[in-house]
Parts: C-alpha cells; sequence; structure tokens
C-alpha cells in the first residue's frame, strides 16, 4: 500500500531561519509528488509537482527536490507569511493519490 | 468566477437532517473528487468522478450519497450523520491523467450536533 509520512510534524523558525521539510513516501509506480500550501480556513493550494528522481522546481523562497525515497521542500530566508500547513502527496500508476499528515510551519517575526 | 467554488462554507445540522454541500469548478477539468479532512489526519478520499461517471467509492458509508450531473458540478448528499462526521469537505478538480494535480475548493467545514 502506498505510503507517505512528512516530518516534522510542526516546526517553529525565526525569520530568516532556512529549514528543510521532509516527505518519504513508498509508492507502486510514482507519476507525480506534489507540494501543497494550506492556510488555516482554506483548502490546500498547489505548490509544485515533481515527475522523477533528481527534479528540482523553485518558487520565490521554496526550493523541492525529489529522490526515490523521498522530498524535501527547502525554505530560504523565511518570512512570517510562509506560516501554512504544507502537505505532500504521490500519485501512483492508477492515478490514485495519497496525501500525507502535513507539516505545520510558524515563522515567527 | 475562476477555480473552486464550495458552498456553503459552514453547515451545522443535527443528526437527523438532510443537506447537501455543492461544488464548481471553472478551470474545464474532467475529474472531481470528494475528501474528507480530520485535525491531524491525512484527506482521506471519498469519490471520484471521471467524465461524470463514479469511478471510485472508498468505503464510505452510504450515509454520503454523491452526485455529478456535469463534469462542472459536484454535490455531496449528507442524512443521518454521526458526531465522528464532523470534518473540513474538501472538493477538489483535475484534467484526469499522469501526473496532473487536484486544485481543491476552501471546503465546507460540518460540525454534528
Amino acid at each position: 500500500e502506498d505510503q507517505v509520512t512528512q516530518s516534522p510534524e510542526a516546526l517553529r523558525l525565526q525569520e530568516g531561519e532556512s529549514s528543510s521539510l521532509n516527505c518519504s513516501y513508498t509508492v507502486s509506480g510514482l507519476r507525480g509528488l506534489f507540494w501543497y500550501r494550506q492556510d488555516p480556513g482554506k483548502g490546500p493550494e498547489f505548490l509544485f509537482t515533481l515527475y522523477s528522481a533528481g527534479e528540482e522546481k523553485e518558487k520565490e523562497r521554496l526550493k523541492a527536490t525529489l529522490t526515490k525515497k523521498e522530498s524535501f521542500l527547502h525554505i530560504t530566508a523565511p518570512k512570517p507569511e510562509d506560516s501554512a500547513t504544507y502537505l505532500c502527496a504521490v500519485q501512483n500508476n492508477n492515478n490514485d493519490m495519497r496525501f500525507g499528515a502535513g507539516t505545520r510551519l510558524t515563522v515567527k517575526p | 468566477e475562476t477555480g473552486v467554488t464550495q458552498t456553503p462554507r459552514h453547515l451545522v445540522m443535527g443528526m437527523t437532517n438532510k443537506k447537501s454541500l455543492k461544488c464548481e469548478q471553472h478551470l474545464g477539468h474532467n475529474a472531481m473528487y470528494w475528501y474528507k479532512q480530520s485535525a491531524k489526519k491525512p484527506l482521506e478520499l471519498m469519490f471520484v468522478y471521471n467524465f461524470k461517471e463514479q469511478t471510485e467509492n472508498n468505503s464510505v458509508p452510504s450515509r454520503f450519497s454523491p452526485e455529478c450531473p456535469n463534469s462542472s458540478h459536484l454535490f455531496l448528499h449528507l442524512h443521518t450523520l454521526q458526531p465522528e462526521d464532523s470534518a473540513l469537505y474538501l472538493c477538489a478538480s483535475s484534467q484526469e491523467g499522469r501526473g496532473q494535480p487536484q486544485h481543491f475548493g476552501d471546503g465546507t467545514r460540518l460540525s454534528i450536533l
């Protein structure tokens, strides 16, 4: 069965303190790994899709990387507005999507 | 209007009531989904519709009944719910196919009294 494990469950950073979120996965035929951002009271907002090991995507202070077993979301010099829950999901050969429980990020000014 | 729109945003109902959640997507996608999100748990997929046909039902209790009249609209009919059904219900849409991301609405926060 496909599995997605995100760590840590919660992360508190000072503004400007760079860090990484981890998404470990097992999947029967990876068709895509997705990162989402979710703010309180809102639905998940799509950030990135990664398709194969070695691929990287960037958007502002965020950079997502992918290996055969895990993905990292690197946050460089975060700001308070980066505070949110970050969700990782994998899609398998049957186009089924499985989500992790998320990492709740808090960036303090 | 763009994206995925869900109504109502909040719903409080008794266990004997009947209500419906509505979802509309303006993205031209051909697949739509219902998810349940409970605190500190991963999103749970409930139903999938591809081209208006239901292709997945993840052992969801019959008190939840989906309806997809066309590729832009999705409903979730609720009746005789239980307190453990209180959660955020999210609708999503995507273009069916390899590696296509799902795009979500802002959900309906459901509370069962």
